[in-house]
């Protein structure tokens, strides 16, 4: 069975830095797509960053690149997000998705992980 | 990008249900594949794929879910609405990059 527990959620300062965890479990991180999606209120869901297992391939949206950074540790079959210099615009749920192998899209999704900017 | 209607669709139980996702390009692939999917999102639960490709089942959703549509207009359907289908439905497209939602369709009992 395919499960996704994000961990690292929490209060934050502007400015501030948070790593969110993703234990991934019932399949293998090194040969799957990975990505990290958040949901506001007001922007509802947005895709945030992608990467492959195999460490060929990263990417992010316009709005954290630079900011974030998305990667994985095959050992623990772990994926990380270390989120920086934040904002109240960082203000959401982040949710950690498994691409699908067979199609282009997501198949599961991680119960995620609250995170607030606030002073 | 991805517009879907209505925002909001009361609907009595036992009865159909359809929303609608339209949007702004066309979103066949290179491979001629449509990447589109519809996700369901119950209060305080994450987000939950049904329907993927247009028309294709995801494991374990019930045949009353079903998904159709070409080019730039897709509409999924609940053949007879029951409780656990109240929440918020997003269609999500997948051809581009990056992969985008629709704004969702909150649907309530009526």
């Amino acid at each position: 069975e395919v499960q996704l527990v994000e961990s690292g959620g929490g209060l934050v300062q502007p400015g501030g830095s948070l790593r969110l965890s993703c234990a991934a479990s019932g399949f293998s991180l090194s040969h799957s797509w990975m990505h990290w999606v958040r949901q506001d209120p007001v922007k509802g869901l947005l895709w945030i960053s992608t990467t492959h297992g195999d460490g060929r391939i990263t990417s992010y949206a316009d709005s954290v690149r630079g900011r974030f950074i998305m990667s994985t540790d095959n050992s623990k079959n772990t994926v990380y997000l270390d989120l920086s210099s934040l904002s109240a615009a960082d203000t959401a749920v982040y949710f950690c998705v498994r691409g699908a192998n067979e199609w282009r899209g997501f198949d599961y999704w991680g119960q995620g992980a609250l995170v607030t900017v606030s002073s | 990008v991805l517009t879907q209607t209505p925002l909001s669709s009361p609907v009595t139980l036992g009865q159909p249900a359809s929303i609608s996702c339209k949007s702004s390009q066309s979103l066949v692939y290179n491979d001629g594949i449509i990447y589109l999917s519809w996700l369901h999102q119950r209060p305080g639960q994450p987000p939950r794929l049904l329907i993927y490709c247009v028309s294709k089942r995801f494991s374990g959703v019930p045949d009353r879910f079903s998904g159709s549509g070409a080019g730039t207009e897709f509409t999924l359907t609940i053949s007879r609405v029951e409780p656990e289908d109240v929440g918020v439905y997003y269609c999500m497209q997948a051809t581009d990059v990056p992969h985008t939602f629709g704004q969702g369709t909150k649907l309530e009992i009526k």
